[in-house]
């Protein structure tokens, strides 16, 4: 089975422009989340969706991030406009709905961004 | 608040055990997971406990204690490509909402 696809792999922007990140989850999995990964850190979710209704994002910076997933399966992630402390790997994984290991999150390979 | 703790880094040598221990202070428990990140790729998965005890698969084992607040991830014969970053994630709250806190990872370094 396919895994989850993310693009662009990297990405280098000054600080104030904007940047949008794209993932694509595994086929079935109604669960989609956006991590963010400082260097040195574990990921810190940003926004979880089920389908395309949003269940949590209590840690998105809303004055500058925005995400969306319509039609529930593919999602985009953007940031607007960027600061340095926006540095980090964005992670992209999705699970199915279930319970126990079914809850197993996939991730994709993620977006680094450097703001410079 | 809701804390994860592991150490930041430990070394082994080829062959050998090590154990990788994880303690947490969550509001909820709904499950507790380990995976393995190697250094700029993805977390992929390695176990889930959420009753107390012992899970073993193959090489790697996790250990539960929920009235400890405690886990730990063991790992057998160690070989080189074990070196990597070790991260321990609970999920708070309940049922399918509930989100993964992840710890800061642990970063295994094995040596010959």
């Amino acid at each position: 089975e396919a895994g989850v696809a993310q693009s662009p792999r990297y990405k280098i922007i000054e600080k104030r422009q904007s940047v949008a990140f794209w993932c694509n989850p595994i086929s079935g999995h109604a669960t989609l989340y956006w991590y963010q990964q400082i260097l040195g850190q574990g990921p810190k979710l940003l926004i979880q969706f089920q389908n395309n209704g949003v269940v949590d994002d209590s840690q998105l910076p809303k004055d500058r991030f925005s995400a969306e997933r319509l039609k529930g399966v593919d999602s985009t992630l953007k940031i607007q406009p960027a600061k340095l402390e926006d540095s980090a790997v964005y992670l992209c994984a999705s699970s199915l709905v279930g319970g126990g290991e079914s809850y197993e999150q996939y991730f994709g390979p993620g977006t680094r961004l450097t703001v410079t | 608040g809701q804390n994860i703790d592991q150490p930041t880094e430990m070394t082994a040598t080829e062959g050998a055990i090590v154990q990788i221990n994880c303690t947490y202070q969550t509001s909820g428990f709904n499950g507790l997971f380990w995976y393995q990140q190697h250094a700029g790729e993805a977390p992929t998965f390695l176990s889930y406990n959420v009753l107390d005890g012992l899970e073993e698969k193959g090489r790697f084992s996790s250990f539960l204690s929920r009235s400890k607040g405690y886990s730990y991830l063991l790992l057998k014969e160690l070989q080189m490509k074990d070196s990597a970053s070790y991260l321990c994630a609970v999920r708070g709250g309940s049922g399918n909402t509930g989100k993964l806190i992840f710890g800061q990872g642990t970063t295994l370094q094995v040596k010959p």
